[in-house]
Formats: C-alpha cells, structure tokens, sequence
C-alpha cells in the first residue's frame, strides 16, 4: 500500500512570496489532516477535510493560508503572503475514517525556510 | 480543551540502559492515546497505541499502558538501542488529534 506522498520535500522563499504544498493521501482515506511543525514543538493543526469538505480550520491563518480538496483525494495547501514564521515542516496525514481509534498516516513532510 | 503535556527533552542513554519518557493528557472524553515516533529526515510513524483505559500498547520492545485514574501514557523501553534515536510524540484522539511537544532521544554506544 502507498504511503501518504507531498512534494516538494523542501521549498525556500523570500518572504512575501507565495508557496503551495501538494498531498495526495492513501488511497480510500477519506479524512485528510495538514499540520505545521515548527522546529522543536509538535504538529499544530492546521485544516481537517472530510472528503471535500473542511471539517475543522480554526487554527488556519486565513488571511495568508488556504487549502483546498476539490475532487476528495488530493490536497493542496497555499501560503500567500509568506511571512518569516511560517518557516516549518508542513505535514500531511489521512485516516480512513474519523473514528479516534484509528492511527494517522503522515507524509514526509515539506521543509519550508522562509528568508 | 484537551491538551498532551509530555517530558521535556533531549533525553542521552547508553545502549541498554531503560527509557521512560512521560506523557499526561487532558481531555473531557474517552480519548485514543498515541505514540508517534520520528526519525531524521522522516515523517511520523505510529509506535504504539491504546484505545480505552488499561489497554497496553506495544511495538518493537516499546509499551504503554493507558492509565485513566492518572491520565498519563507514560512510554517505556527495557533496553534501549542506538537505532531508537529519534524524537517521540504523545497524542491523543477525540474530534481531532493533539500531538505533545515532542522529546528527543538519543542513544549512545
């Protein structure tokens, strides 16, 4: 079975500058997770989908980030301005269900260093 | 709200020496706890899990057993080895997942 895959594995850009993540999550995995993972801390929630649908973006910066699922499967994640913050590991991860039994499966993550 | 705290790090042991890192968690339900581990350059992999109160998880020689009386998760190794180097989260599962901060362990020959 395919892992959950993102690219690029790693981005730098100047701040103000604009950067989109991609991820495509395991196959039949309905529920898709984006997370920012700064250097020394754990994963922050960023957006949740349930299939196309956002089921939680209340710590999404929505004045500088946006995400979108259109189709349930794919997701890309966009930061628009960059500021030098946001400089982190972007994570992505799915679930088959949103049963709270069931393990996340996390991509590798984009390293975005902001300058 | 519900919250993972979890022991601070970086955590040095010698090869064989025994591992204990402590994870306590705050949440209003019958949470799923978690532990994820993270190797250099890698994304996070599930180690072990528990779904209800006194489950034991368990995976390659790590356990952990769900204590609800002392909300905690605490994640132990009887004889650690240098290939366990890597940074071990916490987390819970209700509506949505919590991760800990995060401790870093290394281990030396």
């Amino acid at each position: 079975e395919a892992g959950v895959a993102q690219s690029p594995r790693y981005k730098i850009i100047e701040k103000r500058q604009s950067v989109a993540f991609w991820c495509n999550p395991i196959s039949g995995h309905a529920t898709l997770y984006w997370y920012q993972q700064i250097l020394g801390q754990g994963p922050k929630l960023l957006i949740q989908f349930q299939n196309n649908g956002v089921v939680d973006d209340s710590q999404l910066p929505k004045d500088r980030f946006s995400a979108e699922r259109l189709k349930g499967v794919d997701s890309t994640l966009k930061i628009q301005p960059a500021k030098l913050e946001d400089s982190a590991v972007y994570l992505c991860a799915s679930i088959s269900s949103g049963g709270s039994y069931n393990e996340q499966f996390f991509g590798p993550g984009t390293r975005l260093t902001v300058l | 709200g519900d919250s993972v705290t979890q022991m601070e790090g970086p955590v040095t042991l010698s090869e064989e020496a025994f591992l204990t890192i402590n994870c306590t968690y705050t949440a209003t339900g019958y949470p799923s706890l978690f532990w994820y581990v993270q190797y250099p350059g890698e994304g996070l992999q599930l180690l072990l899990k528990a779904t209800k109160a006194d489950d034991k998880g368990s995976n390659k020689g790590f356990e952990a057993t769900y204590r609800k009386e002392t909300t905690s998760f605490h994640l132990e190794k009887g004889s650690v080895q240098v290939s366990d180097s890597a940074v071990y989260f916490c987390a819970l599962s209700d509506s949505q997942f919590y991760f800990g901060t995060g401790t870093s362990l290394t281990v030396i020959p």
